[in-house]
């Protein structure tokens, strides 16, 4: 079964900082998906990267995808207290079933 | 837009009742999954479902669990007989038909076990 590996656990920033966030993994993912919950509520889906080397940009989110399709990155820009919340990454094992990471509980203060 | 409900946002029950959790995925999806979330731990797989039958299961998914759909628009998870460690935020997830699409995810229902 893959592991997905997230690092940092837990963030606490000023307004107006950069952060990344990284998503590892033993073996090739097949796709990679970045969402973001908050408490109380479902991951909602934030961006899938399926190419090796692919960047998306959401605003002030950059997501990279590594070129070996084992690990990935989540970039912040001037992160708001908006932002505040849980990042999961998962990993789509084409049978549909998504395998998560442990996620990065991000704070933003102001 | 559309989105997938559950019902109902928090469940308190006792220990080796049964309690069937409902969910309504979007209308025109295909394929239905059921996660789970222990407090401070991971989101783990526990089924995925289609054309009315089971497609996959986690090793958490056992005798004790229990999927339907029982009519074009619901989707039920049943524990029969629920443990102290049972409880967990529990999602339903829906999603259109190929590999690629999007999984769309419930607010989920807090279960509490006593």
């Amino acid at each position: 079964t893959q592991l997905l590996e997230q690092s940092p656990q837990f963030l606490s920033i000023q307004e107006g900082e950069n952060l990344t966030v990284y998503c590892n993994s033993s073996s090739v993912f097949s796709s990679l998906q970045w969402y973001r919950q908050e408490p109380g509520e479902g991951p909602v889906l934030l961006v899938t990267v399926v190419t090796g080397g692919e960047v998306k940009k959401l605003k002030r989110l950059t997501f990279q995808f590594g070129d070996a399709r084992k690990d990935s990155s989540l970039h912040i820009t001037a992160a708001q207290p908006g932002d505040t919340g849980l990042y999961l990454c998962a990993s789509d094992n084409q049978g549909g079933k998504l395998i998560f990471g442990q996620g990065t509980e991000l704070s933003v203060k102001p | 837009e559309p989105e997938v409900t559950q019902t109902p946002s928090h469940q308190v029950t006792q220990m080796g009742q049964e309690v069937i959790l409902r969910c309504v995925p979007i209308s025109n999806h295909l394929y239905f999954y059921w996660y789970r979330q222990i407090l401070g731990q991971k989101v783990e797989f526990l089924v995925s479902f289609y054309n009315n039958e089971i497609s996959e299961k986690s090793e958490i998914f056992d005798d004790q669990f229990s999927v339907e759909r029982p009519d074009g628009s619901n989707f039920t998870l049943k524990i029969r007989s629920t443990k102290l460690e049972d409880s967990a935020m529990y999602f339903c997830a829906s999603r259109a038909g190929g590999y690629t699409d999007t999984q769309y995810f419930g607010p989920g229902t807090r279960l509490t076990v006593l």
